[in-house]
């Protein structure tokens, strides 16, 4: 069965901390992708990766870096974590030439005090 | 990537027929057009995908006219358990470098 795992359901950060969200699958898809969820606004892409070591820039990347270091691993890195990054983050996966179907993990919400 | 355009939000009772449109003027020759459905608390999930015409799964229909600038996702008889935001997404998905958008959804409410 499919399967996309994220490190936290939920994590609480402070101001000005460094933030590591993990994400594995477990498919053996080239793409990965993270996202984010605010109310009233939808999901929005930060970045995405299809390879080992490739990252593209999605519609808000500013404040987040990413790392794709093996295949089934896709982290989402905040340098420094702010108040405006309290967020629902949800990372996916999905097959080469089948980015219509992608399969999401559970998602991990952020809260950044 | 297409603009997208769909309801914010619709009602529904049980077992009525649901159709959520979705306006994508700009669709351009490459683009497919896929549904997403999430349940709250929930990371979204593939419903169908479609090109042109009509397409059919075990969970909805998806209508597509000729001119492919809208389409319409049909929910045949909901129940309690289809309310959930719906998420109408267009874009060249056979490219592996290629994102979607999934803009902010329609949130659809089944009531007894």
């Amino acid at each position: 069965d499919v399967k996309v795992t994220q490190s936290s359901r939920y994590l609480v950060k402070r101001t000005g901390e460094k933030v590591f969200l993990e994400c594995v699958q477990d498919m053996d898809h080239e793409n990965m992708f993270w996202y984010r969820q605010d109310p009233g606004l939808g999901l929005r892409l930060i970045y995405f990766s299809y390879d080992v070591k490739m990252k593209e820039k999605g519609d808000i990347p500013e404040g987040y870096s990413v790392s794709r270091e093996k295949k089934e691993r896709f982290s989402l890195i905040l340098e420094s974590a702010s108040t405006n990054q309290t967020s629902m983050y949800l990372c996916a996966s999905s097959a080469p030439g089948a980015n219509y179907e992608q399969y999401f993990g559970p998602g991990t919400r952020l809260t950044v005090t | 990537l297409a603009k997208t355009t769909q309801p914010i939000s619709m009602d529904s009772y049980e077992g009525q027929e649901v159709n959520i449109t979705c306006s994508h003027n700009n669709i351009a020759t490459n683009d497919y057009i896929t549904w997403y459905q999430q349940f709250p608390s929930q990371g979204p999930r593939f419903i169908i995908q479609g090109y042109k015409t009509k397409v059919t799964n075990e969970v909805a229909s998806l209508f597509i006219p000729a001119d492919r600038k809208s389409s319409t996702l049909s929910l045949p008889r909901v129940s309690l358990s289809d309310t959930a935001v719906y998420y109408c997404l267009v874009g060249d998905v056979r490219n592996s470098g290629y994102a979607l958008n999934f803009g902010k959804g329609t949130s659809l409410l089944v009531t007894p």
